[in-house]
């Protein structure tokens, strides 16, 4: 079945940067595209960007563009979300999601998310 | 950008009853490229609908999808206990954005 693990999560000072893992298993990872979901704590979702199957197309939303890079290693079956000069209102669970795995569209498949805490 | 609005909550229902949740694009969502997600606490959503209308596979034939154009609707027949919880819809009609709405909450 699909597995998907986040990791490299933490508390981070604002300005700097970290990046985020996913790592997939139980589906052909090279023919999705996956996507990065934020929730900030008591919040609702907020989707953040989406990489394509074989990493050529890569898209943000507005408050992360210029900011954050989706990108993905097929070898490795994993994706990876590099953030950069985070701020405070970065602070939320990260989800990586799989798009339509086993449906006609959709984020079939989730994460349990990686907590990223930006404070001073 | 497609904005998404939802139904107003929380919601305060009974098990049993019949609920109907709303979601308002200030666009058109193209294909009707709509789906809807539940999340309960401390999880991870869980896709409920697809196409606006298309059951994901396990899910209880009580969660109906409708709508096209801008407004969309979810509909749950009879409310079972481990309905509770908060309901995302989302637009994929532009492939360079996925927005979500800012959720509804049933609450018992």
């Amino acid at each position: 079945q699909v597995k998907l693990v986040e990791s490299g999560g933490g508390v981070v000072q604002p300005g700097t940067s970290r990046t985020l893992s996913c790592a997939a298993s139980g589906f052909r990872f090279s023919t999705y595209a996956m996507h990065w979901v934020r929730q900030a704590p008591g919040k609702g979702l907020e989707w953040v960007a989406v990489v394509s199957y074989d990493g050529t197309k890569k898209y943000y939303a507005d408050s992360v563009k210029g900011r954050f890079t989706i990108s993905r290693d097929n070898s490795k079956t994993t994706i990876f979300l590099d953030m950069n000069s985070l701020r405070p209102e970065d602070t939320a669970v990260y989800f990586c999601a799989l798009w339509a795995g086993s449906t006609g569209g959709g984020l079939d498949s989730w994460g349990q998310g990686t907590l990223v805490t930006v404070s001073s | 950008e497609i904005v998404l609005t939802q139904s107003p909550g929380p919601l305060s229902l009974s098990p049993g009853e019949r609920v109907t949740l709303s979601c308002r694009a200030s666009q058109t969502v193209a294909n009707s490229h709509l789906a809807w997600y539940q999340q309960k606490p401390g999880q991870a959503p869980r896709l409920l609908i697809y196409g606006a209308y298309t059951r994901a596979p396990g899910i209880p034939d009580r969660f109906s999808g409708s709508g096209s154009g801008t407004d969309f609707t979810l509909t749950i027949s009879r409310l079972e206990p481990e309905d509770f919880a908060v309901y995302y819809c989302q637009q994929y009609g532009s492939s360079d954005s996925y927005t979500f709405g800012p959720g509804t909450k049933v609450e018992i």
